[in-house]
């Protein structure tokens, strides 16, 4: 089956750290990978995807490759602000399918001044 | 981006009873619109697909006739929950598809069944 798995938080960093979250997938066919993220009392907004191999989504600072053989899409940030503080959720679908979308659990960030 | 609302934002209900819970995209027509159920540190989990003008789509384990889904239009879908019990409390999510590979969410629905 199609399934996600990510970094379980909470991770607390301070002010300009570096992020990584990791994220790896199982898939029966060629995925579209995705990050969304949800910031307090809002709903999940998308980050930044990827739709085939070595592909690389990045958005607001935040970059994630598409990395086939390792079946990977681990996302990263360079330097941290309080306003990244949110919850981050790996996500992929199978294109060519339905959009359904599959979901890791997600990892809380909290990012301190 | 596309914005999509949901209402209520959170509802308390006493057992037994039935909750409906609404899902709007605002400003984009959507034909397929999907709900999400999210327990406490644990993912989203799909619970069924919504699409206008026909039945709706259910995951496996999910059950049709409790979980009510009806997309009356192409702006608005809803969720009732028939007959719910503490255990159908949970934090529910919609989201409006728009184009591929484009989904919208909802900011969610907190439902507590006492």
């Amino acid at each position: 089956g199609n399934s996600v798995t990510q970094m379980e938080g909470p991770v607390t960093l301070s002010e300009e750290a570096f992020l990584t979250i990791n994220c790896t997938y199982t898939a029966t066919g060629y995925p579209s990978l995705f990050w969304y993220v949800q910031y307090p009392g809002e709903g999940l907004q998308l980050l930044l995807k990827a739709t085939k191999a070595d592909d690389k989504g990045s958005n607001k600072g935040f970059e994630a490759t598409y990395r086939k053989e390792t079946t990977s899409f681990h996302l990263e940030k360079g330097s941290v602000q309080v306003s990244d503080s949110a919850v981050y959720f790996c996500a992929l679908n199978l294109q060519g399918g339905s959009e359904k979308l599959v979901f890791g659990k997600g990892m809380k960030l909290t990012v301190n001044p | 981006g596309a914005v999509v609302s949901q209402h209520p934002s959170r509802v308390i209900c006493k057992s037994g009873t039935s909750v409906k819970i609404e899902c709007r995209s605002l400003d984009f027509q959507a034909t397929t619109m999907f709900w999400y159920r999210q327990f406490p540190k644990q993912s989203l989990m799909l619970m069924a697909t919504s699409n206008e003008g026909s039945k709706a789509t259910y995951e496996q384990g999910v059950e049709k006739d409790k979980f009510l889904i009806n997309h009356a239009s192409l702006t608005l879908s809803t969720l009732t929950v028939t007959s719910a019990h503490p255990e159908d409390s949970s934090f529910y999510i919609c989201s409006a598809q728009r184009g591929y590979n484009e989904q919208f969410f909802g900011p969610g629905t907190r439902l507590t069944v006492l």
